[in-house]
């Protein structure tokens, strides 16, 4: 089964610092993972994935995240964080290998960034 | 841009109820979903369907069931509201061949049932 670990409920930075909102996964297979940002009162903001390939994956609004398979990771990264990019992250895992079309997410990652 | 539109943003309604849930893709896409998010627990699966007229059921089936007349537009219903049913709703679209799609999502339905 598939299962996504988001063991942060909240993290506080200072704006202008770097960011980490971290994620592990389990799935049977290879994973497609992704990340989504919800602002307040509003649905879920596609961000970035990683399919294959480079571990290494930009997405929107400045971020990315590190794919790393030895340790079933896959955090969420920004060099420098901006108050505007305080919200609520998600993170999600697709077995690649089942076919199956459903995603399984985490419980969500606040991120509070000061000014 | 992919839109995908849920009726009501904000849904006030009585236990006993029976109550709709709509939404609306215009991407063409085949597969629909409907979670609940709550706080702590992060999204859960209702139901999803992959075509029209097919459904299958999610991780939190019950109390819930849905209706896929058309491609575009996903019902979840509510047979008889409960006040464990206040939740905020989320509907989301992908594409089915590439599984390697994210999924788009709808502003959300806060439903409170009294």
């Amino acid at each position: 089964a598939q299962s996504v670990a988001q063991p942060e409920d909240q993290v506080n930075v200072a704006e202008g610092n770097p960011l980490t909102v971290k994620c592990t996964y389990s799935v049977s297979g290879n994973p497609y993972l992704f990340w989504y940002v919800q602002y307040p009162n509003r649905g879920l903001q596609f961000l970035l994935k990683y399919i294959t390939g480079d571990n290494l994956v930009k997405g929107s609004y400045g971020f990315e995240a590190e794919f790393n398979k030895s340790q079933t990771s896959f955090h969420l990264k920004k060099p420098s964080a901006l108050v505007s990019d305080s919200a609520l992250y998600f993170c999600a895992v697709r077995d690649r290998d089942t076919g199956f079309q459903k995603l399984v997410f985490g419980t969500g990652t606040r991120l509070l960034v000061s000014p | 841009d992919v839109k995908v539109t849920q009726s009501s943003r904000y849904l006030v309604k009585r236990t006993g109820e029976k109550v709709f849930l709509e939404c609306v893709q215009d991407m063409d896409h085949e597969n629909m979903f409907w979670y609940r998010q709550d706080p702590g627990l992060g999204l859960r699966l209702i139901y999803f369907s992959y075509d029209v007229k097919m459904k299958e059921k999610g991780d939190i089936p019950e109390g819930y069931s849905v209706s896929r007349e058309k491609k575009e537009r996903f019902s979840l219903i509510l047979e008889s509201a409960s006040t464990n049913q206040t939740s905020m709703y989320l509907c989301a679209s992908s594409f089915r061949g590439f599984s390697n799609q994210p999924q788009h999502f709808g502003d959300g339905t806060r439903l409170s049932i009294l």
